[in-house]
């Protein structure tokens, strides 16, 4: 069955750019977590979707980031004006509940950005 | 706010030998605890949970106990395998909408 996928896998940037990476979550599942991981750290929580509804966003890093789900289903996270800093992988995770602690988030397998 | 600290890796043990990798936790409350894993080239995978103290998570051999009064949720492994390279994250729930706060990672190495 399909499970979390993300594109494009690997994406390079000049500094200044603007990217977009894609989420295409399980079907049917309601939530729909961003998360950003360093090189060498865990997932930093990003923004929270149920539906398409942004729930949370208090973990964007600055107004440079911006997350959509506008039909409830494919998540695109946007990045304007990259910067060096904004280098890491971008994990995406779905959930078939609506948050709370006995839904499973299933990862997709990211997207290494690097910015030049 | 809340967080979580695992021992610094790389853990590197022979094939068989006994695995513990640490994981201590601050959180308001009694928040649901993970250990997630990653595999070389591929996605976090969900190892095991334990949603209330006391609680033993298992799976695939692998162990952890949500110790309340340490605030910890060590995994351990009696006979670690070379399959068993990989990335572990302690992880707990945080908030109303399920977000994870994740530790750093610990790489783990197996050596035939």
């Amino acid at each position: 069955g399909a499970g979390v996928s993300q594109s494009p896998r690997y994406k390079v940037a000049k500094r200044g750019q603007d990217v977009a990476l894609r989420c295409d979550p399980i079907s049917g599942h309601v939530s729909l977590f961003w998360y950003q991981q360093a090189l060498g750290q865990g997932p930093e929580f990003l923004t929270y979707f149920q539906n398409e509804a942004q729930l949370d966003k208090s973990g964007l890093p600055s107004d440079r980031f911006f997350a959509e789900r506008p039909e409830g289903s494919v998540s695109t996270l946007k990045i304007q004006r990259t910067q060096q800093e904004d280098s890491a992988v971008y994990l995406c995770a779905s959930s078939l509940g609506y948050g709370g602690m006995n839904n499973e988030q299933f990862f997709g397998p990211g997207t290494r950005l690097t910015v030049l | 706010g809340n967080s979580v600290t695992q021992m610094e890796g790389p853990v590197t043990l022979s094939e068989e030998a006994f695995l513990t990798i640490n994981c201590t936790y601050t959180a308001t409350g009694y928040p649901s605890l993970f250990w997630y894993v990653q595999y070389p080239g591929e996605g976090l995978q969900l190892l095991l949970k334990a949603t209330k103290a006391d609680d033993k998570g298992s799976n695939k051999g692998f162990e952890a106990t949500y110790r309340k009064e340490t605030t910890s949720f060590h995994l351990e492994k009696g006979s670690v395998q070379v399959s068993d390279s990989a990335v572990y994250f302690c992880a707990l729930y945080s908030g109303n909408t399920g977000k994870l706060i994740f530790g750093q990672g610990t790489t783990l190495q197996v050596k035939p």
